[in-house]
């Protein structure tokens, strides 16, 4: 099992849209966790830490579930802007991140 | 901005040289770790640095090292370059406190010839 699982999407979805991102991590020792994201040939940005079972930015709601080691981050009213390849990332056992591929978005006008 | 820089901004090697990548932490950030990115995947760990010494690695050779310096900075040095090694390296920091809370620098795009 790959640590970190993600649809690799394109997700295409219209301005305004409520769009959903889900991931499955496989080490069960993670403490902490985030969501990142990156633009085209630049570096992640710090999205979102995940707090014990979810917390809410703006208009990004993340939620986890350690039983099921499972992750999700969820964008309201879609902006072009967001438009960007979302990383979820689990914290390691050496104060390291965990990447996976991450899930590309593009919202359209 | 997060504060985290990197140099060079890019750079072209051959195989079988040597190359050293620079980062300088987020004030007030004594960590730093280190990935690499190649095209189409997430990044990956190499390295981390705490107090001046390795403080965790990832699944890299040994031809890929580290320093930390007293102000927090810190290099990457990869050994006998191969083609595979091309890729985005980049540098995070964090506090001794909240380690994987990292903050990424812009990375060093590195190409091997």
């Amino acid at each position: 099992r790959k640590e970190v699982e993600q649809d690799p999407g394109p997700f295409n979805v219209p301005e305004g849209a409520t769009v959903a991102f889900n991931c499955t991590y496989s080490n069960s020792a993670s403490q902490s966790f985030f969501w990142y994201r990156q633009d085209c040939r630049k570096e992640p940005k710090l999205l979102m830490s995940v707090y014990s079972s979810g917390n809410e930015d703006g208009r990004f709601t993340a939620q986890l579930n350690r039983a099921s080691q499972y992750i999700s981050l969820l964008i309201r009213d879609s902006k072009l802007s967001d438009s960007a390849t979302y990383l979820c990332v689990p914290g390691g056992s050496q104060g390291n991140l965990i990447f996976g591929k991450g899930t590309k978005l593009s919202v359209k006008p | 901005e997060t504060g985290v820089t990197q140099s060079p901004t890019h750079l072209i090697k051959t195989r079988g040289q040597q190359v050293t990548l620079r980062c300088s932490s987020q004030s007030g950030h004594n960590t730093v770790s280190w990935y690499q990115q190649a095209l189409g995947q997430g990044p990956q760990f190499i390295f981390q640095y705490y107090r001046e010494e390795e403080n965790g690695r990832g699944n890299f050779p040994p031809r890929f090292s580290g320093l930390q310096f007293p102000n927090y900075s810190s290099e990457l040095n990869v050994n006998a370059l191969e083609l595979d090694d091309s890729a985005l390296y980049l540098c995070a920091s964090s506090t001794e406190l909240f380690q994987e809370t990292q903050y990424f620098g812009p990375g060093t795009r590195l190409l091997v010839l």
